[in-house]
């Protein structure tokens, strides 16, 4: 069945200091793929998001791109800010494979500190 | 243009009782996802809705749990008897079309239901 892997946390970085966050799926379709992002006591916001391979999803200085050859969509940033802390959710949608409905991986909570 | 709208933030339950979580779409939206998430846990699944229809419940717990989005108001994720297993946070999302896999979900807040 379709599912979403990535890295444990917590990850906890210097401000300024790089970040990836690992995330890689099984699918039976050509999914969608996304990065949610929840900061404290709060729902879920899209971050970014690709939805063919080798598409590359960008925002607020994040990035990751769609690898099919890898089933990869690793979630990149040249230098975090404190304000970056919060809980980072990749996901997939895969429409032949489940009408829609997104599929999480477990999550990964960055803190950084100043 | 009103993010997904959903209340009570906060609902506190005893074991036993109903709880009744309100969910409002974003404007154009009518496709509707109910998620719950447990403690240190991601989002799983639990209900896809259009407007009075329930598009795919795979998720769903087969009892105490049902929901509906009628025509008019909200969408409505209800649990009966609730018991202290249920305490999580239940999320709704919305898309504007919803039946490919390039829409993107918009969530609400969520409710953080405690059952004591």
């Amino acid at each position: 069945g379709n599912s979403v892997t990535q890295m444990e946390g917590p990850v906890t970085l210097s401000e300024e200091a790089f970040l990836t966050i690992n995330c890689t799926y099984t699918a039976t379709g050509y999914p969608s793929l996304f990065w949610y992002v929840q900061y404290p006591g709060e729902g879920l916001q899209l971050l970014l998001k690709a939805t063919k391979a080798d598409d590359k999803g960008s925002n607020k200085g994040f990035e990751a791109t769609y690898r099919k050859e890898t089933t990869s969509f690793h979630l990149e940033k040249g230098s975090v800010q404190v304000s970056d802390s919060a809980v980072y959710f990749c996901a997939l949608s895969d429409y032949g494979g489940s009408q829609g409905n997104l599929i999480f991986g477990k999550g990964t909570k960055l803190s950084v500190k100043p | 243009n009103a993010g997904v709208m959903q209340n009570p933030r906060h609902l506190v339950r005893r074991r036993g009782q109903e709880a009744r979580l309100r969910c409002s779409p974003m404007k154009g939206h009518s496709h509707v996802y109910w998620y719950r998430q447990l403690p240190e846990e991601g989002l799983k699944f639990m209900v896809y809705l259009q407007k009075e229809n329930i598009i795919d419940e795979s998720g769903m717990p087969k009892e105490r749990f049902s929901a509906e989005f009628p025509k008019e108001g909200p969408s409505i994720l209800r649990i009966q008897q609730v018991v202290r297993g249920d305490s999580a946070a239940y999320f709704c999302a919305s898309s504007p079309v919803g039946t490919t896999s390039t829409d993107t979900q918009y969530f609400g807040p969520g409710t953080r239901l405690t059952v004591l």
